[in-house]
């Protein structure tokens, strides 16, 4: 069974650009979260989504951060414009369901933002 | 509202000791996740273990265990005969599970050192 696919897995941009990452779940996988992992931290919610709705985006600075999952599959999660303290990495997750299932993670995609 | 607390910020033994990661929780709800991840230095989060709050029995896998004591508020994980391979940043993570919304929240992580 294919993992959950993200990209592009780096990124460096200026700040005040703006930016696109991309994620594939796993197969049949209802749920699907992203997470900012700034570095020496655990991750940190940004946005879940079940099928094509929004459940959380409670931690997501709507100001410049936005996501949407089209069709219930893929996900994209978009800064627009960046800046300094976004630089970090970005992970994608998903679960079969809500109800606290185990997340499986992609391997991030990490910006640097100068 | 919900907290997790890794107040080991860095361990290291030498390989076979045993070493034990702590994790201390706080939420007000009565039915949780409680959840342990391994990140190695590749940087890809490996799901380890999920326990909801009503499960106390202890759990064994392999040489990992893990002991929740909800007395405490803790879900502690133990390597038992440590090895290079287990060097990595362990996180662990809490759901509330609230309305559908199951986001983890993650302690700051424990890097653990297994020196040959």
């Amino acid at each position: 069974e294919a993992g959950v696919a993200q990209s592009p897995r780096y990124k460096i941009i200026e700040k005040r650009q703006s930016v696109a990452f991309w994620c594939n779940p796993i197969s049949g996988h209802a749920t699907l979260y992203w997470y900012q992992q700034i570095l020496g931290q655990g991750p940190k919610l940004l946005i879940q989504f079940q099928n094509n709705g929004v459940v959380d985006d409670s931690q997501l600075p709507k100001d410049r951060f936005s996501a949407e999952r089209l069709k219930g599959v893929d996900s994209t999660l978009k800064i627009q414009p960046a800046k300094l303290e976004d630089s970090a990495v970005y992970l994608c997750a998903s679960s079969r369901d809500t109800r606290a299932y185990e997340q499986y993670f992609g391997p991030g995609t990490r910006l640097t933002v100068t | 509202a919900q907290k997790v607390t890794q107040a080991q910020t860095e361990i290291s033994v030498v390989e076979k000791e045993d070493v034990t990661l702590d994790c201390v929780y706080e939420t007000r709800d009565t039915t949780y996740y409680l959840f342990w991840y391994k990140q190695p230095p590749s940087g890809e989060l490996v799901f380890l273990i999920r326990r909801n709050s009503f499960d106390e029995q202890n759990e064994i896998s392999g040489r990992y265990s893990w002991n929740f004591q909800k007395s405490t508020s803790s879900f502690n994980f133990t390597i038992t005969a440590s090895q290079v391979v287990d060097s990595a940043v362990y996180f662990c993570a809490l759901s509330e599970e609230l309305r559908g919304a199951d986001g983890l929240t993650f302690g700051k992580g424990t890097h653990l050192i297994i020196q040959p």
